[in-house]
C-alpha cells in the first residue's frame, strides 16, 4: 500500500458530460501526478501540480484541468467527456520540490467509462 | 516516447531468477534508472531506482551496465504473485520531470 487514494474507484458517464476525479497523496507528499491509462498501454502523463501550481503538462487539451489543494489532496477535472476519454486515471504522489525526491507512488486509479 | 526498449514478454518458472533486460542508449549523465510494475488493473508498484551503481532492496535488484546504456531488473525468487507489466523508465530528477511509460514487459510467472 503506498498510501495514496483515489475516488471513486468506478464511474460511468455519457459523452458531453463533465466528470471531477479525487486523489488523497500520501502523507508528507507535496507534488502529486495524474496519468491517464488507455486499455493495453502504458500510462501517459496529464499534468504535475507543486505546491497548488500546475509544474507540467502532457500532450491533453485544456478541457483536462486539475486543482490542488492545501492539504496536498488533488482534483482531476475532464470536460466534454468523449468516448476515447474512457481509460484508468492514476494518480501519483512524490515529495517533490528536490532533486532526487521525486520517486512516485501510485493509487489504485479510477476506471472510467465513457457511453 | 519512452528512451527504454524492453521485451514485450517473457515466461520464468516459479522459484527461478527472473532477469529483465532494459536497453536506454540515449540515456543522459543525469537521468536515473526507474522500474516499476503493474499488477493486472491496478496502480503501478515502484521497484527500485539507480544512477549507475546497482541497488538492491528487499525486491528486487538493478544491475546498470558501466556504460549505462543498459540494465537488468532481477527478482531473486519469482513467485506467481510477481506476473505483471515491468516499466524501465529513465527519468531525471529534476524538477518538475515526469515518467514517460512505454508498454513495458509482460512477465508471466509459470507453476
Amino acid at each position: 500500500e503506498t498510501g495514496v487514494t483515489q475516488s471513486p474507484t468506478h464511474l460511468i458517464k455519457t459523452r458531453g458530460q463533465q466528470v471531477t476525479l479525487r486523489c488523497s497523496s500520501q502523507s508528507g507528499h507535496n507534488t502529486v501526478s495524474w496519468y491517464q491509462q488507455a486499455l493495453g498501454q502504458g500510462p501517459q502523463f496529464i499534468f504535475q501540480y507543486y505546491r497548488e501550481e500546475e509544474n507540467g503538462r502532457g500532450n491533453f487539451p485544456p478541457r483536462f484541468s486539475g486543482l490542488q489543494f492545501p492539504n496536498y489532496s488533488s482534483e482531476l477535472n475532464v470536460n466534454a467527456l468523449e468516448l476515447d476519454d474512457s481509460a484508468l486515471y492514476l494518480c501519483a504522489s512524490s515529495p517533490g520540490g528536490l532533486a532526487g525526491m521525486e520517486t512516485q507512488y501510485f493509487g489504485p486509479g479510477t476506471r472510467l467509462l465513457v457511453l | 516516447d519512452a528512451k527504454t526498449t524492453q521485451p514485450t514478454s517473457m515466461d520464468c518458472a516459479e522459484g527461478r531468477a527472473a532477469n529483465l533486460p532494459c536497453n536506454h542508449s540515449t540515456i543522459s549523465g543525469n537521468e536515473y534508472v526507474y522500474w516499476y510494475r503493474q499488477i493486472h488493473s491496478q496502480g503501478p508498484q515502484y521497484i527500485i531506482h539507480g544512477l549507475k551503481n546497482n541497488e538492491t532492496n528487499e525486491m528486487a535488484s538493478l544491475i546498470i551496465t558501466e556504460d549505462r546504456k543498459s540494465s537488468t531488473l532481477i527478482l531473486p525468487h519469482a513467485t506467481l504473485r510477481d506476473t505483471a507489466v515491468y516499466y524501465c523508465i529513465v527519468r531525471a530528477n529534476n524538477y518538475g520531470q515526469n515518467f514517460v511509460f512505454g508498454p513495458g514487459t509482460r512477465l508471466s510467472v509459470l507453476p
